[in-house]
C-alpha cells in the first residue's frame, strides 16, 4: 500500500530558530501534498496545499512567510517553520494524494511533534 | 463552504458490542465523497471506510459499516463486535468531487473508548 513518511518524528528547538519537516511519498508520485496542524484532542486543521512545481496555496489565517512550503519533486514536500515561537508547538501531519487511484485518495504521514522552548 | 459536524466528543462501548458514531455535513454539492478515519494513540491517520455520494448502497468493510442518508446529510459509522484495538479518535471527513484543491474537510472527532 501507499506509504508516506515524515521526518523528523519529533523535534525540540529554541525560540527564534527555524525547523524543517520533510514529507515523502515512498512508493507513488504525489503532485499534491497537504499540510495539517493538530492541537491536542482537536481535529486536523488544513494549513496549506502543496503543489509540485508551483507555489503552495495557504488557508486563511496561515502566515505563508512563517510556514514556508516547498514541493520540489513528485515525492517530497517540506514545511519550514521560520523563527519558531512556543505557540508554534503542535503536531504537524502531511498527506499525499495519489493521482493514480480512484477518489484521489490521500495517504497520511505519521506526523511530527514540534516543541518550541 | 462545507462543514462537518461530529456531535459526540466521546463514546464508550463494551468489548464485543456495537457502537454507532454520528456525523452530519453541510454542502451544496451533489457529488462528493465521505470518509471515516481512525487516529489511534500513535497519531497515524488510517482510512476506515469511504462512501461515494452517488452510490445508494452503504459501504461496508468487515466490522465497519456506514449509514449514509444523503437527503439528511448524515453519515454514521457502525462498529460491530468492538475490539480493544478499536479505541481511538475517529474523524469524519468530506471531499467534494469538483473541489479544485481536492482537500478534505474534517469533523471535530469522536474519542471512542472500548471497555474490556
Amino acid at each position: 500500500g501507499a506509504v508516506v513518511s515524515q521526518h523528523p518524528s519529533r523535534v525540540i528547538c529554541k525560540s527564534g530558530t527555524s525547523v524543517k519537516i520533510e514529507c515523502r511519498s515512498l512508493d507513488f508520485q504525489a503532485t499534491t501534498m497537504f499540510w495539517y496542524r493538530q492541537f491536542p484532542k482537536k481535529s486536523l486543521m488544513l494549513m496549506a496545499t502543496s503543489n509540485e512545481g508551483s507555489k503552495a496555496t495557504y488557508e486563511q489565517g496561515v502566515e505563508k512567510d512563517k510556514f514556508l512550503i516547498n514541493h520540489a519533486s513528485l515525492t517530497l514536500s517540506t514545511l519550514t517553520v521560520t523563527s519558531a515561537h512556543p505557540e508554534d508547538s503542535s503536531f504537524y501531519i502531511c498527506s499525499a494524494r495519489d493521482h493514480a487511484l480512484a477518489y484521489n485518495e490521500q495517504f497520511f504521514g505519521p506526523g511530527t511533534r514540534l516543541t518550541v522552548l | 463552504a462545507q462543514t462537518v459536524t461530529q456531535s459526540q466528543p466521546e463514546m464508550s462501548v463494551q468489548e464485543a458490542e456495537t457502537v454507532t458514531l454520528s456525523c452530519t455535513y453541510d454542502t451544496s454539492e451533489s457529488d462528493y465523497y465521505l470518509f471515516w478515519y481512525k487516529q489511534p494513540p500513535s497519531r497515524q491517520m488510517i482510512l476506515v471506510i469511504r462512501q461515494e455520494a452517488y452510490k445508494q448502497q452503504n459501504a461496508t468493510e468487515n466490522r465497519f459499516s456506514v449509514n449514509f442518508q444523503k437527503a439528511a446529510k448524515s453519515f454514521s459509522l457502525k462498529i460491530s463486535d468492538s475490539q480493544l484495538g478499536d479505541a481511538a479518535m475517529y474523524f469524519c471527513a468530506y471531499k467534494g468531487e469538483y473541489n479544485a484543491g481536492n482537500m478534505l474537510t474534517f469533523g471535530g472527532g469522536t474519542r471512542l473508548m472500548v471497555k474490556p
